[in-house]
């Protein structure tokens, strides 16, 4: 079975860190580009960032919002993908989900993602 | 970025009822276009993309067309399952973008 499992979603203050991590399992995650994106409570998604898988470079990509502050890092070896994200806001507060494309036949295709973890969530305050 | 306005943004409908949710980009963006569907508490399900291509697995009352700059996703027989907040996203330009939402009530 095709599966994404988010962890690392906690209660953090402003100003603090926290690393997310999305666990995969049911395709070869080395093959495969990964994104994260967003759920603010009440509030519609927002795409953040992904990460190519390494024979295609294996760079990271960020919306403008979050670019600095969010760094997208991979380990294919333990078919993992991390979210780390610093200067927490308050506005960060959200839903968290890693979601990919498995296969994909051009590369805009992978940005139409079909598997989807059920999310972490992450409140910032203090 | 490329700004995705759907409407309505919300709509009351009945089972059975015939249902169109219109997607327009602020810039074209081909057939670059994707439909989600998201329930309360649960992670959004691809339902089209590409415009038109239905995902598998996903019944063929939903339908999707338009190209450039208006799309639109259509459930030609509303279910009673189908009641939930409907996304488009563009995949056209970087980084991709998502529509507000439309909630079918």
């Amino acid at each position: 079975e095709v599966q994404l499992v988010e962890s690392g979603g906690g209660l953090v203050e402003p100003g603090g860190s926290l690393r997310l991590s999305c666990a995969a399992s049911g395709f070869t995650f080395s093959n495969a580009w990964m994104t994260w994106v967003r759920q603010t409570p009440g509030k519609g998604l927002e795409w953040l960032g992904r990460i190519k898988k390494k024979i295609d470079g294996g760079t990271a990509d960020y919306a403008a919002p979050v670019k600095g502050r969010f760094t997208i890092s991979r380990d294919d070896s333990k078919n993992t993908l991390y979210l780390q994200i610093n200067s927490l806001k308050t506005e960060d507060t959200a839903v968290y989900y890693c979601t990919t494309r498995p296969i994909a036949v051009a590369p805009n295709y992978y940005y139409f993602t079909d598997v989807w973890g059920k999310g972490t969530t992450v409140t910032v305050s203090s | 970025d490329i700004q995705l306005t759907q409407s309505p943004s919300s709509v009351s409908a009945s089972v059975g009822d015939r249902v169109t949710i219109t997607c327009r980009a602020s810039q074209g963006v081909g057939r670059w276009l994707a439909w989600y569907q998201q329930k309360p508490g649960k992670a959004p399900k691809l339902l089209i993309y590409a415009a038109s291509s239905l995902q598998t697995g996903v019944p063929s009352r939903f339908s999707g067309s338009g190209s450039g700059t208006d799309f639109t996703l259509t459930i030609s027989s509303l279910q009673p399952e189908d009641f939930a907040t409907y996304y488009c996203q563009q995949a056209n330009i970087f980084p991709p973008t998502f529509g507000q939402g439309t909630k079918l009530e």
